[in-house]
């Protein structure tokens, strides 16, 4: 059964510094690998979605990888704003046709 | 473009009762999926539509189940419902989904409170 966890669940960074989120899952075969925002109280933003063939995907101050030998993502923030504060989310797509998620990691950028 | 909206965003029930909400994809989108998501379970898949069929559901009781309508918006009901039932219901929509790996649009979800 698949399972993924986010570590740290929270997590406070002064802004300005880069940082680095943590997503590890147990069954490596994945068709696709998915990092979400959330706003408090609100829906999920999707930030980056790796397949399963790709090792990284960028967007602007984002950057994301995937090792699915190892079963790791790691979300990277460079330079980090106090408007990146939010909860960040991992979710793996399984073969099976199964969205699972994280319980995500709480990020707050201290100005 | 309209985002993903969902209706009602906020409902209060008592136990027993039952609950029907709403979403309406992204115009073009066919693909609807459905999430509950509380502080203990976090985000859970609860089911997908596609052009009117269910395409592929989590593990949730038969309490819970959807459609989806010819113009591709969806709704969820809950029957008989219990105080554990209390979640922030979430529902995304994408192009295709399933297997494609496209983009899942998320609308702000509703917020159901169980009494």
């Amino acid at each position: 059964k698949q399972e993924v966890t986010q570590i740290p669940a929270a997590l406070s960074v002064p802004e300005g510094e880069n940082l680095v989120l943590n997503c590890s899952f147990t069954d490596s075969a994945i068709y696709n690998l998915q990092w979400f925002r959330q706003d408090p109280g609100k829906g999920l933003t999707s930030l980056l979605l790796i397949q399963s063939s790709q090792r990284e995907q960028t967007s602007g101050r984002l950057n994301a990888s995937l090792d699915k030998s190892s079963g790791r993502s790691t979300l990277y923030i460079a330079a980090s704003q106090p408007g990146d504060s939010a909860t960040y989310l991992c979710a793996v797509m399984n073969r099976d046709d199964k969205i699972i998620f994280g319980k995500g990691t709480r990020l707050h950028i201290l100005p | 473009k309209a985002g993903v909206t969902q209706t009602p965003r906020y409902l209060i029930k008592t136990r027993g009762q039952q609950v029907t909400l709403s979403c309406s994809p992204i115009s073009g989108h066919r693909s609807v999926s459905w999430y509950q998501q509380t502080p203990g379970q976090g985000l859970q898949f609860l089911f997908e539509y596609f052009s009117e069929t269910q395409r592929n559901k989590g593990n949730f009781p038969g309490r819970f189940s959807g459609r989806q309508f010819s113009n591709s918006r969806s709704e969820m009901n809950v029957s008989t419902l219990e105080l554990g039932d209390s979640a922030l219901y979430l529902c995304a929509s994408s192009l295709v989904g399933g297997l494609a790996g496209d983009t899942q649009y998320f609308g702000p979800g509703t917020r159901l409170t169980v009494l």
